[in-house]
């Protein structure tokens, strides 16, 4: 299956910084998807995006499917975004999974 | 729109039983998968059906593990003589029919094996 890399681990901010995200695929990009999983476990669905730039309010997402990677910028981040961050694609449907990035905004 | 939804949300039991798993998926979607998710490890995939038809398998899928989806809408996954390492978040999931396969996840069900 697709060999998910994601980086950093582990990201601590002050609240009100900037920062991103980056996920590297070992196969072409399909179905790509940005996920933020709550401390309850459920994953919370922020991005699908294949190509191209994407925003939501603080949050943004760029993949480059032909350099097989995408970014996720978070911006003047709040102590809500705190959590794990989870990219992933499908390969025959099924989802692939990076290990994650570990957020924590302090305040 | 409701989302899709799991029950129940956590089962403790004891090794040896069994212990099923309930997920009803968003209406009109007619796919459906299933993933396992440990501590500090992303979602791996388990099975997933087009409506009504189980279409793969994952090799994590041993015979104690059956899923079924018999009329196309909701999903039971069944574990059978449970093992402590069955302990894990398993969490649903379902994508609309057509060309983007865009998944929406459950809460989740959190099983703990003592």
């Amino acid at each position: 299956g697709i060999q998910v890399e994601q980086s950093p681990p582990d990201l601590i901010l002050q609240e009100g910084a900037n920062s991103t995200l980056r996920c590297n695929f070992s196969d072409s990009v399909n179905n790509l998807q940005w996920f933020h999983q709550n401390p309850w476990g459920q994953l919370i669905n922020l991005f699908y995006i294949p190509s191209g730039t994407k925003q939501n309010g603080r949050l943004s997402a760029t993949t480059v499917a032909t350099e097989r990677y995408s970014l996720l910028y978070i911006s003047s981040s709040q102590t809500t975004d705190s959590g794990v961050y989870f990219c992933a694609d499908t390969n025959d449907y099924k989802l692939s999974f990076g290990a994650g990035t570990t957020v924590t905004v302090r305040a | 729109d409701t989302g899709v939804s799991q029950d129940p949300r956590h089962k403790i039991t004891k090794r040896g039983q069994n212990v099923t798993f309930r997920c009803d998926p968003i209406s009109e979607h007619n796919r459906l998968y299933w993933y396992r998710q440990t501590l500090g490890q992303g979602p791996e995939f388990l099975t997933y059906f087009q409506n009504e038809a189980q279409l793969e398998k994952s090799r994590l899928l041993s015979d104690r593990f059956s899923a079924e989806r018999p009329k196309g809408s909701f999903s039971t996954l069944e574990i059978q003589r449970t093992e402590q390492g069955d302990s894990a978040m398993y969490l649903c999931a379902s994508s609309p029919p057509g060309g983007v396969h865009e998944q929406y996840f459950g809460p989740g069900t959190r099983l703990t094996v003592t």
